[in-house]
């Protein structure tokens, strides 16, 4: 199956410094990347999609000055978490689909632990 | 709004019972629902994948069920293991490719031995 990587897997930073997040489609392509976040026992939420070329599209509710994505490979899209408060602790987890053809099922990266002291 | 429904929330059981895992959407014109597993502190592992056209899909000792129509899917656990402790996620994608998935809040599960 699609293999997605993140980097870093656990991250510690003190407040107001910022955070870059990287994920990886290893064995295909992908336009198209999104971002999850998860606060502990809640759901994964939807933050925004990230689109190679092109401007990410932010969910409602999520700051896009504060979480600037890039995609700027077919391979890459990257999370940077801008002075980053205690508030934005969570687990943030990406997503790709492959390429159409493949049921449209959804490879996910192993997350991201950050922790804003 | 499309909104994902895990019910129970937790659930207890010994090993080498079966069990049934309950997930309800609002929103009928799905593309796909997927059952993933977390484990505590870590990413999330697929277990099934239902096209909006199929009833079920099976893997070894997991049976997932669709019935779009009225917005239900079951994920059936045969002879539980310990080792199936774990959070289970179900996920449903909109109604076309490459879109991102919609999450329940998962079914938290503990097997004892």
């Amino acid at each position: 199956g699609a293999v997605v990587s993140q980097h870093p897997s656990r991250v510690i930073c003190k407040s107001g410094t910022s955070v870059k997040i990287e994920c990886r489609s290893l064995d295909f392509q992908a336009t198209t990347m999104f971002w999850y976040r998860q606060f502990p026992k809640q759901s994964l939420m939807l933050m925004a999609t990230s689109n190679e070329g092109s401007k990410a599209t932010y969910e409602q509710g999520v700051e896009k000055d504060k979480f600037l994505i890039n995609h700027a490979s077919l391979t890459l899209s990257t999370l940077t978490v801008t002075s980053a408060h205690p508030e934005d602790s969570s687990f943030y987890i990406c997503s790709a689909p492959p390429a159409a053809g493949r049921y449209n099922e959804q490879f996910f990266g192993p997350g991201t632990r950050l922790t804003v002291l | 709004k499309q909104e994902v429904t895990q019910i129970p929330a937790a659930l207890s059981v010994p090993e080498g019972e079966n069990l049934v895992l309950n997930c309800s959407f609002t929103d009928s014109a799905i593309y796909n629902l997927q059952w993933f597993r977390q484990d505590p502190g870590k990413g999330l592992t697929s277990l099934l994948l239902i096209q909006s056209s199929q009833r079920e899909q099976t893997s070894g000792r997991l049976n997932a069920s669709l019935d779009k129509s009225s917005g239900r899917s079951t994920l059936y656990i045969a002879a539980s293991q310990p080792g199936d402790s774990a959070t289970y996620l179900c996920a449903v994608a909109a109604n076309q490719a490459g879109t991102a998935l919609i999450f329940g809040k998962g079914t938290t599960l503990s097997v004892s031995s």
